[in-house]
């Protein structure tokens, strides 16, 4: 059982490129998430998906999108990257118990923009 | 503003000794709260949680205590191992929601148990 899957794990990119973060579950899991932790602040929700076909935006969506494939996939991508974007990335699942049951995280993509 | 505040950033304590956690929240509507555990390079992982009914949860060598009136709660470690050493998130969530999106997660306090 791998639980959630990122991919890449590490990536540089030179400003106003852009990239596409994968992530999957296979937990059968409605509600899905992008969070970005930076020192100091915890882990922000960027956005989110409590179902397949629905997103919506989070804390700091700003610059970025996503997109909600299927049920077992979320990606999170970013048109023009910007060094405020220099983050660890994590990708999350929960089932419908939402707030009052764990999420399952995935191991992180470490993203700097240069 | 923080809504959920973890005044600490770091903490050491000797193997075998209690390593206590705080976390404060300013919101009153939270009404479950989440710990987290985090290894470097590796995503946050769930270690216990408990619900504004009770006062106290008790999961091993891990309890949580919460104080609804000061809006505190605590985790407490014992004893402390070195596997242990890691960053722990506090989390806080609204009530009855399907999705995570209202929770919020503290800035973390990194703990590192000293053999």
């Amino acid at each position: 059982n791998a639980g959630v899957t990122q991919t890449p794990k590490f990536q540089v990119l030179k400003t106003g490129q852009s990239m596409t973060l994968q992530c999957a579950q296979d937990m059968n899991h409605n509600s899905m998430y992008w969070y970005r932790q930076d020192p100091g602040m915890g882990l922000r929700l960027i956005y989110y998906s409590a179902s397949e076909g629905t997103t919506d935006k989070g804390e700091v969506p700003n610059g970025y999108n996503v997109s909600r494939l299927n049920k077992r996939e979320f990606s999170l991508r970013l048109e023009s990257a910007a060094p405020s974007q220099t983050s660890v990335y994590f990708c999350a699942s929960s089932d419908d118990r939402g707030g009052s049951a764990e999420a399952f995280f995935g191991q992180g993509t470490r993203l700097t923009v240069v | 503003d923080q809504q959920v505040k973890q005044n600490s950033p770091s903490l050491s304590v000797q193997e075998g000794r209690i390593s206590i956690l705080n976390c404060d929240y300013t919101n009153s509507m939270f009404d479950y709260f989440l710990w987290y555990k985090k290894y470097p390079a590796e995503g946050p992982t769930f270690l216990i949680s408990i619900s504004s009914i009770k006062d106290k949860n008790e999961d091993g060598r891990f309890t949580v205590f919460l104080n609804k009136s000061a809006k505190h709660l605590s985790l407490h470690i014992v004893p402390s191992q070195p596997g242990d050493s890691a960053v722990y998130f506090c989390a806080a969530s609204r009530p009855m929601k399907t999705s995570y999106d209202k929770v919020i997660f503290g800035p973390g306090t990194s703990l590192s148990v000293i053999p």
